[in-house]
């Protein structure tokens, strides 16, 4: 049984660029969530999924940041207009249902240079 | 809001000894709790999970336990090894909130055990 699967494991975007961090959940979990992990800081919840809903995306900046969660494919989180301090580890947790238990992917490192 | 704070920041310890990291939170309404481990450069590896009805759990070397009251959790690491280096990480999720249960981190403990 695979685990949480992330793609790109490292990306490297220009200033003003289009990022786009996909995650696939363990097999039978539907909710994803999506957390950040900035240098030097802790890692902050973003967004929660279930296929095809957003169902909390407190977490998210309020402009260029977007995410998804289709009836088919991964989940995907998008940042439009990549700035400096969108540089940062992208994490992507699965779950069964909305109080068990989260497993993480490896993470997407995002780099805007 | 919650708050997760982990202290200390930092440990180095010899190999061979047990130690004790810390984890306190401001809310004690949380469903459960998780520490993690974490490489650098890498992903996250859960280690224990404690529901908040339960007062600690064991696997292997590692133990935690969790006093909702107080707002405090220990993990319990027996007979340190040097392949017990890394970041480790509490979080707790919140009972009832809108976000589903998503986990509050505290800034992790950074750990080296040298031989």
């Amino acid at each position: 049984n695979a685990g949480v699967m992330q793609n790109p494991r490292h990306l490297v975007r220009r200033r003003g660029q289009e990022a786009r961090l996909r995650c696939s959940p363990m097999k039978g979990h539907s909710h994803v969530y999506w957390y950040r992990q900035l240098p030097e800081e802790g890692l902050k919840f973003m967004v929660y999924l279930q296929k095809e809903n957003i169902i909390d995306e407190s977490g998210m900046p309020k402009e260029r940041f977007s995410a998804e969660f289709p009836k088919e494919g991964p989940s995907i989180l998008r940042i439009q207009q990549v700035v400096r301090g969108d540089s940062a580890a992208y994490f992507c947790a699965s779950a069964q249902g909305r109080s068990y238990e989260q497993y993480f992917g490896p993470g997407t490192r995002l780099t805007v240079t | 809001k919650q708050e997760v704070t982990q202290i200390p920041a930092a440990l180095s310890v010899p190999e061979g000894e047990n130690l004790v990291l810390n984890c306190s939170f401001t809310d004690s309404a949380i469903y459960n709790l998780q520490w993690f481990r974490q490489d650098p450069g890498k992903g996250l590896t859960s280690l224990l999970l404690i529901q908040s009805s339960q007062r600690e759990q064991t696997s292997g070397r590692l133990n935690a336990s969790l006093d909702k009251s107080s707002g405090r959790s220990t993990l319990y690491i027996a007979a340190s090894q040097p392949g017990d280096s890394a970041t480790y990480l509490c979080a707790v999720s919140d009972r009832g909130s809108n976000s589903g249960y998503a986990l509050n981190f505290g800034k992790g403990t950074s750990l080296l055990v040298t031989p």
